[in-house]
């Protein structure tokens, strides 16, 4: 069965440096994802992105985030500056358009 | 604002018991409903999809749908210290979009 990819599963970075996570949704996916969620809490959304676009981001998603599908397979999602609170798993997501959201193994960001 | 409601928890149930998990939403306009259950550390994984009023059966697992209630729940039977896990629900709106929105999760612990 198809899956969503996502890679690295763990990424540890100091304070203020830029990250960039990957993601590989399923191949006939159309719509693309990234949620958040820090240790103990609930799964965040952050943004959405079809054709090329966001769709809708969230008040999380602020000039820190950037979203990009660079070819027609990566979906990444960077953290300029990080700072200590964006420690969390990130996980992708995709979906076909009414079916539901499948989600990657996630990347667990640490931020030190 | 668009909510998915759901008890947090933690829900205790012995083995073999019937575990029931309840969830609300408020916009009418949401057309699938989700359960997904995630593992300490790991990411969401999909386990029932209801689209229309009723029930839906999977095995151990049954959805119910009330979209004059703005209610779905879900029934697991014979319940398993494996089933042991935080069950998020998911309701998905593609007149605007397509989103899903995702309550806050119930944790559910099975007793041996």
């Amino acid at each position: 069965e198809p899956e969503v990819t996502q890679t690295p599963s763990h990424q540890v970075t100091q304070m203020g440096q830029e990250v960039i996570l990957r993601c590989v949704p399923i191949s006939n996916h159309l719509y693309f994802y990234w949620y958040r969620q820090i240790l103990g809490q609930k799964v965040e959304f952050l943004v959405s992105f079809y054709n090329n676009e966001i769709s809708e981001k969230s008040e999380i998603f602020d000039d820190q985030f950037s979203v990009e599908r660079p070819d027609g397979s990566n979906f990444t999602l960077k953290i300029r500056s990080t700072k200590l609170e964006d420690s969390a798993m990130y996980f992708c997501a995709s979906s076909r358009g009414v079916s539901p959201l499948h989600f990657g193994n996630g990347t667990r960001l640490t931020v030190t | 604002q668009k909510e998915v409601e759901q008890n947090s928890g933690p829900l205790s149930v012995p083995e073999g018991a019937i575990a029931s998990l309840n969830c609300t939403y408020s916009d009418r306009g949401s057309q699938s409903f989700f359960w997904y259950r995630q593992y300490s550390g790991k990411s969401p994984e999909l386990i029932m999809s209801i689209y229309s009023n009723g029930d839906k059966e999977d095995g151990r697992f049954t959805a119910q749908l009330n979209k004059a209630s703005q209610y779905v729940s879900l029934l697991i039977r014979d319940s398993q210290p494996s089933d042991s896990a935080t069950y998020l629900c998911a309701v998905q709106q593609t007149n605007t979009g397509n989103q899903f929105y995702f309550g806050t999760g119930t944790s559910l612990t099975v007793i041996p």
